[in-house]
């Protein structure tokens, strides 16, 4: 298996513009997670979805980002609009939901630029 | 709710050294707990992980931690670090029975040649 692929790897914007991050999960883990990496609070949960549905929302910073699974292949974190306090790394991460041999994948991450 | 905390954020030390990450966390049920690693330019990674049974657990590249409980702690040990340990070293803990894993701030580890 390839691993969690995230794209892309860079992404540069101007404040206000939006911002779409994406993720491909390891096939068959129905657990996906959006992080996001600051030198001040470290890796931050921002949602997990398991089975493409929601179960945890409460670290979405506001109402400015958003998440989705529309299957259980693909997930998107949307930024609109940007604004430069959101320059991050976002890392995606899955796991099998295997309670007895439980850990995460991390993909490589998304370094986001927001001037 | 859970969280996690990491004390040290910055460690310098020479090779051959001793190492010990002080991790702590706040829950009041049974928790799994986990040390995640990012190596320069690679993907963070499971270290070691604590589910149940003995509080010593032993994970890869000669790390182990420790479970006390009473004291809610989690702490990184290395007895000799080798230059390639350089990285930085995540404290992770889920409620038994979720999957919703948080993680402390980090702690960026440099070991001098």
């Amino acid at each position: 298996d390839a691993g969690v692929i995230q794209s892309p790897r860079h992404e540069v914007t101007e404040m206000g513009q939006e911002v779409t991050l994406r993720c491909k999960p390891i096939s068959g883990h129905d657990y996906l997670f959006w992080y996001r990496q600051t030198m001040m609070r470290g890796l931050e949960l921002l949602i997990y979805f398991n089975n493409n549905v929601p179960i945890d929302d409460s670290g979405m910073p506001e109402d400015r980002f958003s998440a989705k699974m529309p299957n259980a292949s693909f997930s998107t974190l949307k930024i609109q609009p940007s604004e430069p306090r959101d320059s991050a790394v976002y890392f995606c991460a899955s796991s099998l939901g295997d309670s007895t041999n439980e850990k995460l994948f991390f993909g490589s991450g998304t370094q986001l630029s927001v001037l | 709710a859970q969280s996690v905390s990491q004390h040290n954020h910055h460690v310098i030390l020479s090779e051959a050294a001793s190492l010990e990450l002080g991790c702590n966390y706040s829950y009041g049920g049974t928790v799994n707990l986990f040390w995640y690693v990012q190596y320069p330019g690679q993907h963070l990674q499971l270290l070691l992980k604590y589910f149940s049974g003995d509080p010593l657990v032993k994970g890869i590249k000669g790390f182990e931690a420790e479970f006390i409980k009473s004291k809610f702690s989690f702490n990184l040990r290395k007895p000799s670090v080798q230059w390639s340990d350089t990285a930085e070293y995540f404290c992770a803990v889920n409620a038994r029975g979720t999957y919703k894993y948080i993680f402390g701030t980090g702690t960026r580890l440099k070991v001098l040649a």
